[in-house]
C-alpha cells in the first residue's frame, strides 16, 4: 500500500530535550516536506527536499532541522525545543512541488 | 515576499447550493494550483488541481477556475452535501531557491459547513 508514514503520532516533551519526528514514504517520491498546523493559521512549510542530500528553507524554519541521506526518509530534528513549537505536524511526499502531495497521519508535538 | 489569500476564512451554505472559495497569489512564475480538503482530524488530501495552461477543471461537482492574469483560482462546489463539510486549502506551489518551483504556501483556510 502506498503510503506515507510518521513517528512518533504523539509526543510529550520538555523544553530543551532534542526529539526526532521521523518520514518514510514508499512511493519512490523525490519531493518531501514538513509543515506544521496551527488554529487559524494553516499549514505552514518548514522545510522541503527535491532530492536527496537537497533541501532548503520554507517558511518557518527556524528551530527545526532536516536530513534527506535517503529518498524514503526525511526526518524532521528539533535540537532544542520549545513551548511555542507545540503543534500538529505533517509530513508530505510527491514526484516534485508541482504535483500532489501525499500527507501523513501527523505528529502532534506538546512541548512543556 | 510571497503572499497566498484565500477568502473567505469560513463559508456557511444550504445544502444543495453551491459554494465558492477564491486564492489569490503573489508570484507569477507560479504553474500548479491545487486545493486540498481536511476533514475533521484527518490529514489533508487533494480534490484537485489544475496547471497554469489551462483556465478551467471539472471533476463531477468540483471545478477550479484560473486567471492567471490576476494571478487567483477558485474552488466551485456544486449541489453541497453534507460530507462536503471539511476545511479547504489552497496550495500553489512557488519559486523557490532552486531553478525549478518548489516551494509550497498553504492558504489559512475555509471552513466549510453544509446546513441540512
Amino acid at each position: 500500500e502506498a503510503q506515507v508514514t510518521q513517528n512518533p503520532r504523539y509526543l510529550i516533551t520538555v523544553t530543551g530535550k532534542k526529539l526526532t519526528v521521523t518520514c518514510s514514504q514508499n512511493m519512490n517520491h523525490e519531493y518531501m516536506s514538513w509543515y506544521r498546523q496551527d488554529p487559524g493559521l494553516g499549514l505552514r512549510q518548514i522545510y522541503y527536499s527535491m532530492n536527496v542530500e537537497v533541501t532548503d528553507k520554507g517558511d518557518v524554519p527556524e528551530g527545526y532541522k532536516v536530513s534527506r541521506k535517503e529518498k524514503r526518509n526525511f526526518p524532521l530534528i528539533l535540537e532544542s525545543p520549545s513551548p511555542n513549537q507545540t503543534s500538529l505536524y505533517f509530513c508530505a511526499s510527491g514526484l516534485g512541488g508541482e504535483y500532489e502531495q501525499y500527507f501523513g497521519p501527523g505528529t502532534r508535538l506538546t512541548v512543556t | 515576499g510571497e503572499n497566498v489569500e484565500q477568502h473567505p476564512s469560513t463559508l456557511s451554505v444550504q445544502e444543495g447550493d453551491s459554494a465558492v472559495i477564491k486564492c489569490t497569489y503573489s508570484d507569477s512564475a507560479s504553474n500548479y494550483f491545487p486545493w486540498y480538503k481536511q476533514e475533521l482530524g484527518k490529514r489533508p488530501q487533494l480534490i484537485i488541481d489544475i496547471r497554469s495552461n489551462v483556465g478551467e477543471k471539472k471533476d463531477q461537482r468540483i471545478a477550479v477556475t484560473l486567471n492567471k492574469t490576476a494571478k487567483h483560482f477558485s474552488l466551485h462546489i456544486t449541489e453541497t452535501q453534507p460530507e462536503d463539510s471539511a476545511v479547504y486549502f489552497c496550495a500553489p506551489t512557488l519559486q523557490g531557491r532552486y531553478s525549478s518551483a518548489s516551494k509550497i504556501i498553504f492558504g489559512s483556510g475555509t471552513r466549510l459547513s453544509i446546513r441540512p
